[in-house]
């Protein structure tokens, strides 16, 4: 059974230019979160989709856009990178429960670095 | 701004001593609580949770403590190993803006000394 995957696993930008991440979810799994994490700080909310809609948005600005695929695989992509961009990216899959909070596996990340 | 926040960023034990991570948060309307285990070059570990109306949960080795008239969060690892080596984060889950998010902390790195 395949946990959550993503690819690559780093990357390396310059200022202005876009990325695209990509991410796998852990097998059975419909809900697709993504994360920001800066070195020694604790993972920021980005957005989270299920059924190939985005469902919630952290604070980030709109340069941040993704898309849900019908397979449950996710991508995020990020527009004219910033220096401030440079951080561990996490993707999260979970299985939609109709509860409050349903239980996130992490993947290993994408580290990304804008010079 | 109201934040989760940890008291110490490093915790240093002795291998096979208790180990207690602690955290704070500000909200008191979160209603929900978990810790999670990262380890270098991994994605965070969900490690035990417990909800508002609990102060007590155990797991395999672990307890967390919740106060809420403090609002104060607590790991407990029982017996520490090498293997709990990594960066400890508390989070709190609360309703925002119609939505339900998790806010982490900044994290606390766990040291075992042989």
């Amino acid at each position: 059974d395949a946990g959550v995957t993503q690819s690559p696993t780093h990357l390396i930008k310059t200022r202005g230019q876009q990325v695209t991440l990509r991410c796998s979810p852990k097998s059975g799994h419909d809900t697709v979160s993504w994360y920001q994490q800066a070195l020694g700080q604790g993972p920021q909310f980005i957005f989270q989709y299920y059924e190939e809609e985005e469902r919630q948005r952290g604070n980030f600005p709109d340069r941040f856009s993704g898309h849900q695929f019908p397979n449950y695989s996710s991508e995020l992509n990020v527009n004219a990178l910033l220096l401030g961009d440079s951080a561990l990216y996490l993707c999260a899959s979970s299985l939609e429960r109709g509860s409050r909070y349903n239980e996130q596996f992490f993947g290993p990340g994408t580290r990304l670095t804008v010079l | 701004g109201e934040s989760v926040g940890l008291h110490l960023p490093t915790l240093s034990v002795q291998e096979g001593d208790n180990s207690i991570i602690n955290c704070a948060y500000s909200n008191s309307a979160s209603d929900y609580f978990i810790w999670y285990k990262q380890e270098s070059g991994k994605g965070p570990q969900f490690i035990i949770d417990i909800r508002s109306n609990m102060d007590k949960r155990q797991g395999q080795r672990v307890t967390v403590l919740l106060n809420k008239t403090v609002k104060h969060l607590s790991l407990q690892i029982a017996a520490t190993q090498p293997g709990d080596s990594a960066v400890y984060f508390c989070a709190e889950g609360r309703a925002m803006d119609s939505n339900y998010q998790l806010i982490w902390g900044a994290g606390t790195k766990l040291i075992i000394k042989p």
